[in-house]
């Protein structure tokens, strides 16, 4: 099926600094979501792209939805420890009918 | 609202042994979803209920089967549990709209725990 290349799979930074990771289809998708997963939790939706080229914000989230409809990218700027976390990219194919879910990327945030 | 249920939070199971996780949302969502997640494999489609009174095979069936028992509850069943069934399983729910737009956004519930000895 449908593979989903995110990168990077961890990142360690420093709380302050500004986050960025991306996510890569071989296949044009309609839809591009991020999730955020606790330790321990379940996967919480943080942003949903719809158009090719949006750009969205939810507070110091930011993605966008790549213009080749490829791609989606996930910033987040002036980190906090309450950011760890794991991190998913998840989209819909044109042609399909279910979501296809990212590896993740491992953030951990050091004070 | 709870939002999406799940039970029960952890189980050890015996290999062969059956079980069933229960699912519950209280969303009045149309469409719900099995997932399995394991290290570095992301989240993985069991099975899928588009509506109520269907389902649907997702990435990775064998070894499950589910039921969508009404539009609430979605329940998936290991009928001789395996080592490779040790994972985290999580059931997740979708909306047919929101607001005006067909919506891909999933809601996930907190997961179980699944150890297969």
């Amino acid at each position: 099926g449908q593979q989903l290349n995110q990168s990077p799979q961890s990142m360690f930074i420093q709380e302050g600094e500004d986050v960025s990771m991306n996510c890569t289809s071989s296949s044009i998708f309609n839809t591009w979501l991020w999730y955020k997963q606790d330790p321990g939790e379940g996967p919480v939706l943080l942003i949903a792209l719809y158009k090719a080229g949006e750009l969205t914000s939810n507070g110091r989230l930011t993605a966008q939805f790549g213009i080749t409809r490829k791609d989606s990218f996930l910033n987040i700027s002036a980190s906090i420890p309450s950011d760890v976390g794991i991190y998913f990219c998840a989209g819909r194919e044109t042609s399909g009918s279910r979501l296809t879910f990212g590896e993740g990327t491992q953030l951990t945030v050091n004070p | 609202n709870a939002g999406v249920t799940q039970t029960p939070k952890f189980q050890v199971l015996k290999t062969g042994q059956s079980m069933t996780l229960q699912c519950a949302q209280d969303m009045n969502h149309n469409s719900m979803y099995w997932y399995r997640q394991d290290p570095g494999m992301g989240l993985r489609l069991i099975y899928y209920s588009a509506s109520e009174g269907t389902t649907d095979k997702g990435e990775v069936p064998n070894g499950y089967n589910v039921s969508r028992l009404n539009k609430r509850e979605f329940s998936l069943r290991l009928e001789s549990a395996a080592p490779s069934q040790t994972s985290v399983y999580f059931c997740a729910s979708r909306p047919l709209h929101s607001g005006r737009l067909v919506t891909d956004t999933q809601y996930f519930g907190p997961g179980t725990r699944l150890t297969v000895l």
